[in-house]
């Protein structure tokens, strides 16, 4: 079983949809939990780390289930522009090699 | 610019030629990581630099590899020997904090 799981897609949504995908991981000593975003063929950026407590930054909305070990990621009012690559990444404690990141979800918006 | 920078931006290379690939990171970073991502997966990690100190290496990287960070700036990863399976994106981080951001644009690298 791999340690960070992703539903690979495509999700293929129509513009102004909402989606929402999930990561499952296995390390239930997992500290911290973020959200990238990659486009083709370019360098993975930060979108937003998932706190405890759930995390919104405008359309996007990150949560944490410590319970069932999965982190979630909900976009609201799709944009053409939020086509890309959603990667999960969960931490380990201070130790760079238990930084892991998922194989990514490929969303598609379209018009 | 004042991001990571990544040098070269591609690189061909025949099966048994050493390869090495340059990272710059944003100047006061003190962590520096690599990474390594083939099409479909994400990125897997490589090694960490914190300053120059190489705090970690991947068990996966073979002897092949070998990474510097002479006086904590920047860094470079060399590989011997190559193989096909070395065929990837190399992609360097730096950050101040315990993840890695921001990365570099990556070297992405094909062994024929």
């Amino acid at each position: 079983r791999k340690e960070v799981e992703q539903d690979p897609g495509p999700f293929n949504v129509p513009e102004g949809a909402t989606v929402a995908f999930n990561c499952t991981y296995s390390n239930s000593a997992s500290q911290s939990f973020f959200w990238y975003r990659q486009d083709c063929r370019k360098e993975p950026k930060l979108l937003m780390s998932v706190y405890s407590s759930g995390n919104e930054d405008g359309r996007f909305t990150a949560q944490l289930n410590r319970a069932s070990q999965y982190i979630s990621l909900l976009i609201r009012d799709s944009k053409l522009s939020d086509s890309a690559t959603y990667l999960c990444v969960v931490a380990g404690y201070s130790s760079a090699s238990k930084i892991i990141f998922g194989s990514g979800t490929r969303l598609s918006i379209r018009p | 610019d004042t991001g990571v920078s990544q040098n070269p931006r591609h690189k061909i290379t025949k099966r048994g030629q050493n390869v090495t690939f340059r990272c710059d990171p944003i100047s006061e970073h003190n962590r520096l990581y690599w990474y390594r991502q083939t099409l479909g997966q994400g990125p897997e990690f490589l090694t960490y630099f914190q300053n120059e100190a190489q705090l970690e290496k991947s068990r996966l990287l073979s002897d092949r590899f070998s990474a510097e960070r002479p006086k904590g700036s920047f860094s470079t990863l060399e590989i011997q020997r190559t193989e096909q399976g070395d065929s990837a994106m190399y992609l360097c981080a730096s950050s101040l904090q315990e993840v890695p951001f921001p990365f570099g644009s990556g070297t992405r690298l094909t062994v024929v």
